[in-house]
């Protein structure tokens, strides 16, 4: 089975600050991997996703992500924060295209400082 | 737009009453997951239906009932509802039986139990 912890329910950072939020991952089998991000009052909006291939992945709004296999793990970064990151991040994990699992993360929250 | 669409996007009711939220996947999908986000459970999964047959089943309370139509839009049904049940209430949608290339969330129903 599947399993993700975050580390940090809540981050905080100064704008133009680097953004790293951290995932680890528990699979038995080659995991794919996914990052939500929920702004406020709205749904879970795909950032990126690591599937097979490259393990530096990069998504939308400048975040990218890297699959680390002997870490497990799959930090979410971005070089300079805006105020517009500010949001709720989950990390997701499943059991590949035809598993029967997908499992989220508890969620960081992220906080941009002025 | 992400092309799941939720109705409606508030509702607010009193204890005990019955309510029904409704979902319409994004076009092509036939996977249909219905979450719960609270403060203190974070997101829950509750249950999934593909092409209109019930597929897995989370943390879904016997008051709550689920279905997808042919037409393969989703309803949620909570009945007896209580204080507790008060939260954002999420669907998502997938190509295929099992999710493993990710979700896409619809902007969710805020449901208020007073």
């Amino acid at each position: 089975a599947q399993s993700v912890t975050q580390l940090g329910s809540h981050v905080s950072v100064s704008e133009g600050a680097l953004v790293l939020l951290r995932c680890n991952y528990s699979s038995s089998v080659p995991p794919y991997l996914f990052w939500y991000v929920q702004y406020p009052n709205q749904g879970l909006q795909l950032l990126l996703k690591y599937t097979t291939g490259a393990t530096l992945v990069k998504g939308i709004n400048g975040f990218e992500a890297e699959f680390k296999k002997s870490e497990t793990s799959f930090h979410l970064t971005k070089p300079s924060a805006h105020m517009s990151d500010a949001a709720e991040y989950f990390c997701a994990v499943s059991d590949g295209e035809y598993g029967q699992n997908f499992v989220f993360g508890p969620g960081t929250r992220l906080s941009v400082l002025p | 737009d992400s092309g799941v669409t939720q109705t409606p996007k508030h509702l607010i009711t009193a204890t005990g009453q019955r309510v029904t939220l409704r979902c319409s996947p994004r076009s092509g999908d036939l996977s249909v997951y219905w979450y719960q986000q609270s403060l203190d459970q974070g997101l829950q999964f509750l249950i999934q239906y593909y092409n209109g047959e019930e597929r897995a089943k989370g943390n879904i309370l016997e008051r709550f009932s689920a279905q997808q139509f042919p037409d393969l839009h989703s309803e949620l049904n909570l009945s007896s509802l209580e204080l507790g049940d008060s939260a954002l209430y999420f669907c998502a949608s997938s190509v295929g039986r099992r999710g493993g290339y990710g979700y896409t969330f619809g902007s969710g129903t805020r449901l208020t139990v007073v």
